[in-house]
């Protein structure tokens, strides 16, 4: 069985500060897929990241940077100089040999002016 | 770049009648998952397909079927609604080759259905 959890239900934050987003997961497989998803208010699920079990290698994109820790099974996502066009739901998944994705509860990050 | 669509994007349906949302996957992806998302919650995993057949089943009523179709298309059909059903319905494809470093695993934008 798979599991993934995003303890912070809700975030808030005022614009330009750092924020970290969660995940913890488990998993029995040795090979997997981590993704981070955002759900705007519009409702679409925008892919941000995907990370497979061999690449520990931390990524940083623009404002964005993960950091995947196997030791301690969490792919924490955090969020540089927030704007509040980053208000929206995030959700961690985890995805292996059964294919379809797990997702974590979801995370609702508030940025107020 | 292609994504994947569905459709309608918006649905009004009455408790008891039929629904049919239709997804189509981005070019060369074959295979296909329907997942189903109620209000404040994760999305659930409902059922997937791979070249046409079905492969993976999760918590899909047995009020509800799904198939793939030769162009790889699918459609998720909802019999007997019920108010509960109400959800936002999204549709993902994915790319063959699992482990490549282009795997895709991609969402639709989602058909959001309201049973009154």
């Amino acid at each position: 069985a798979q599991k993934v959890t995003q303890a912070q239900t809700e975030i808030s934050v005022v614009e330009k500060e750092d924020v970290t987003l969660d995940c913890v997961y488990e998993t029995r497989d040795t090979t997997y897929y981590l993704f981070w998803y955002k759900q705007p208010p519009s409702g679409e699920l925008v892919f941000l990241i995907r990370r497979n079990s061999f690449d520990e290698q931390n990524e940083i994109s623009g404002r964005y940077s993960w950091n995947f820790q196997k030791s301690t099974s969490s792919f924490n996502f955090t969020i540089t100089a927030s704007q509040v066009v980053d208000s929206a739901v995030y959700f961690c998944a985890l995805n292996n040999a059964g294919n379809m994705l797990t997702f974590g509860g979801g995370t609702r990050l508030m940025v107020k002016p | 770049a292609a994504g994947v669509i569905q459709s309608p994007r918006h649905l009004i349906k009455e408790k008891r009648e039929t629904a049919t949302l239709k997804c189509y996957p981005i070019p060369r992806h074959d295979t296909v998952y329907w997942y189903q998302q109620g209000p404040g919650q994760d999305p659930q995993f409902l059922i997937s397909f791979y070249e046409k057949m079905q492969s993976d089943k999760g918590s899909i009523p047995d009020r509800f079927s799904a198939q793939q179709f030769s162009d790889y298309h699918s459609e998720l059909n909802m019999s007997s609604l019920e108010l509960g059903d109400s959800a936002l319905y999204f549709c993902a494809s994915s790319s063959p080759d699992r482990w490549a470093p282009n795997y895709g695993y991609t969402f639709g934008s989602g058909t959001r259905l309201t049973v009154v």
